[in-house]
């Protein structure tokens, strides 16, 4: 069975541009958790979405943002990007809200200059 | 105060040493209590989870649970080269939909 996909897994964007990130689960699972992480902070819960809703969110500004679609696929979108939005993005995949046990994909690794 | 602290390291051990990986925890309601595995350049791996205190084995790794002192534990038996990776302990309330992570330690097993 096909793990997680993420794309890109690199990206370089400017101060101010914004950026999409898209996440596919795993086949059957229908809730996708997107997480930050820095070497300062570690992970970071960013939201959760289960069939096309946002169920729980973290505590980032609005310009973080995320959907999901009718096929269990979501995107995050991060607008008037900062340096200190340098991460690495992690999708999680789970079969359905609220799962522990989450799948997760190799990350999109965003460096703001 | 970070709801989960976890010693950074680098905890760096020879191969066939048992290794003991620590977190603590400051919020009572946390019920279920996992250790990701994540290699360089890889999305974290859900090695154990475990739902109440005690111990609970599986292969070389071993998960405790002492939930009045707010502790959990990861020990790993007979520690290989390929264990070399950042281990991270989370945790979850019940009938919420996040994890909390550690920051991890980053383990060393050398040859």
């Amino acid at each position: 069975k096909a793990g997680v996909t993420q794309t890109p897994r690199y990206l370089i964007k400017t101060r101010g541009q914004q950026v999409t990130l898209s996440c596919s689960p795993i086949s059957g699972h229908r809730s996708v958790s997107w997480y930050q992480q820095t070497p300062g902070q570690g992970l970071q819960f960013l939201f959760e979405y289960f069939s096309e809703t946002q169920r729980n969110k973290g505590n980032f500004p609005g310009r973080f943002s995320g959907r999901q679609f009718s096929n269990s696929r979501s995107e995050m979108n991060v607008s008037t990007l900062e340096l200190g939005d340098s991460a690495l993005y992690l999708c999680a995949s789970m079969r359905s809200a609220g799962s522990y046990e989450q799948y997760f994909g190799p990350g999109t690794r965003l460096t703001v200059t | 105060q970070k709801e989960v602290e976890q010693d950074p390291g680098p905890l760096s051990v020879p191969e066939g040493a048992i290794v003991s990986l620590n977190c603590t925890y400051s919020n009572s309601a946390f019920q279920y209590f996992m250790w990701y595995r994540q290699y360089s350049r890889k999305g974290p791996e859900l090695l154990m989870y475990t739902y109440s205190s005690g111990n609970k084995e599986d292969g070389r790794f071993t998960a405790q649970v002492d939930k009045s002192s707010k502790y959990i534990s990861l020990f790993i038996r007979d520690s290989q080269p390929s264990d070399s990776a950042t281990y991270l302990c989370a945790m979850k309330v019940i009938g919420t939909d996040k994890l909390i992570f550690g920051t991890g330690t980053r383990l060393q097993v050398f040859p």
